[in-house]
């Protein structure tokens, strides 16, 4: 199976702050990621797909960008309800596989 | 409303079984892939399997592979979830989640934009 790892686990930021997760693929999924965010007792929300198309409705703070085995999502100007748990899941090839997620919360 | 409900978890004994259940509100699930995905307390999230239209195409996450087997409806409302042979490590939040997936050019592209409320799922003693 593929394996998906993420950077950092976790990061403390302010409202403001443009925040960048890394996410990396043990081979290569060609564009075949996407990024989700999830809050607490919740389940989680689909940000991009394809590595870079933002998914209807969500802001445009939001971008991503990578092919081959590493990505990144970037927000720019974190806002409040940013502040939330973020996955990649590569869609390349079953297995699909989530990685470890990175948690930003406020500094 | 679009919407996906979860249901069928609850508290279940080692070696015991569940059904889960996932039911599509205000559209049908006859075009998506589905997809089960679930989150032990405090740990991150697990693909556990996908079922395709057709329900001819299937695929289990080694984890799960053997024990647990995905299947839906003809009326195409609803997919399930039987999960045998449980441990305590399935202990978990079980989500269903629509995938949306498209092609451009050669390439095919994942969209989970669909997902349950979750059902959470406890195996213990």
């Amino acid at each position: 199976a593929i394996q998906m790892t993420q950077s950092p686990s976790s990061l403390s930021a302010s409202v403001g702050d443009r925040v960048t997760i890394t996410c990396r693929a043990s081979q290569a999924i060609r564009s075949d990621l996407g990024w989700y965010q999830q809050k607490p007792g919740k389940a989680p929300k689909l940000l991009i797909h394809a590595a870079s198309t933002l998914h209807s409705g969500v802001p445009s703070r939001f971008s991503g960008s990578g092919s081959g085995t590493a990505f990144t999502l970037t927000i720019v100007s974190l806002q409040p309800e940013d502040f939330a748990t973020y996955y990649c899941l590569q869609d390349y090839a079953y297995p699909f596989t989530f990685g470890p997620g990175t948690k930003v919360d406020i500094k | 409303e679009v919407q996906l409900v979860d249901s069928g978890g609850g508290w279940v004994q080692p070696g015991g079984s569940l059904r889960l259940s996932c039911v599509a509100s205000g559209f049908t699930l006859d075009s998506y892939d589905m997809n089960w995905v679930r989150q032990a307390p405090g740990k991150g999230l697990e693909w556990l399997s996908y079922i395709d239209p057709s329900g001819n195409n299937i695929d289990y996450a080694d984890s799960v592979k053997g024990r647990f087997t995905i299947s839906r409806d003809s009326a195409k409302t609803s997919l399930f979830l039987q999960m045998n042979s449980l441990r305590a490590e399935d202990t978990a939040v079980y989500y269903c989640a629509t995938n949306a997936a498209y092609c451009r050019g050669d390439n095919c592209y994942s969209r989970f934009d669909y997902w349950g409320q979750g059902s959470l799922v406890t195996v213990s003693s």
